[in-house]
């Protein structure tokens, strides 16, 4: 199975300030690399698809780059509302796999 | 407006077997596939299954042995059946529309699962 490794673990943010998450494979994947937003007690959200593609009802402040074994997902602005995990899944190789996510806290 | 809500027993004991079900709204079964999720306590995600909109289903071979995946589209509804049950297998699941293809664009809020006598 392909390993998605994401870091940071954790990260201290301050409301305002730019962050970048990362999730890197253990095998290349091209670009088949969606991320997610998950607060508790809530759904999981989508927020990117094939690792730069927006989908629509999400804030323009999240984007994300990547392809082949390194993705990073760019949260500009952030809002308190962002306070969450955040999760990358890769779906080119069988079976789909997650990463561990990075939880989002504030300062 | 699509929306996926998972329901279950909370509480099962080892060697048991799982009964979730996954009731779906604003979206048919028969154009729709949907994916069952898991994530253990401090754990990342791991994909479980889907049953596809025509019926066949896939499941992932770590677990495949114990797992069995249904639906009753006259009621919008997914069940998932894991037998076997152990202290590894406490989790929230999780019921997902697979959007595209193996993405996932609607989830469910979860149902908590503890294994334990």
């Amino acid at each position: 199975d392909i390993v998605l490794t994401q870091s940071p673990t954790t990260l201290s943010v301050t409301p305002g300030e730019t962050v970048s998450l990362s999730c890197r494979a253990s095998h290349s994947i091209g670009t088949s690399l969606h991320w997610y937003q998950h607060t508790t007690n809530e759904s999981p959200r989508l927020l990117i698809k094939y690792a730069s593609q927006s989908i629509s009802g999400i804030p323009s402040r999240f984007s994300a780059s990547g392809s082949g074994t390194d993705f990073t997902l760019n949260i500009n602005n952030v809002e308190f509302d962002d306070v969450s995990s955040y999760f990358c899944q890769q779906t080119q190789s069988w079976p789909n796999t997650f990463g561990a996510g990075t939880k989002l806290e504030l300062k | 407006q699509v929306q996926l809500k998972e329901s279950g027993p909370g509480l099962v004991q080892p060697s048991q077997t799982l009964s979730l079900t996954c009731t779906v709204s604003g979206l048919s079964l028969t154009s729709n596939s949907v994916s069952w999720i898991r994530q253990p306590p401090k754990k990342g995600l791991e994909w479980m299954g889907v049953i596809w909109s025509n019926g066949g289903t896939d499941y992932n071979s770590a677990i495949k042995s114990r797992l069995s995946i249904s639906r009753d589209t006259s009621k919008s509804q997914v069940f998932l059946k894991m037998n076997s049950l152990q202290t590894e297998d406490t989790a929230m699941y999780f019921c997902a529309r697979n959007g595209g293809y193996w993405y996932f664009d609607f989830w469910g809020p979860g149902t908590m699962v503890t294994v334990s006598s």
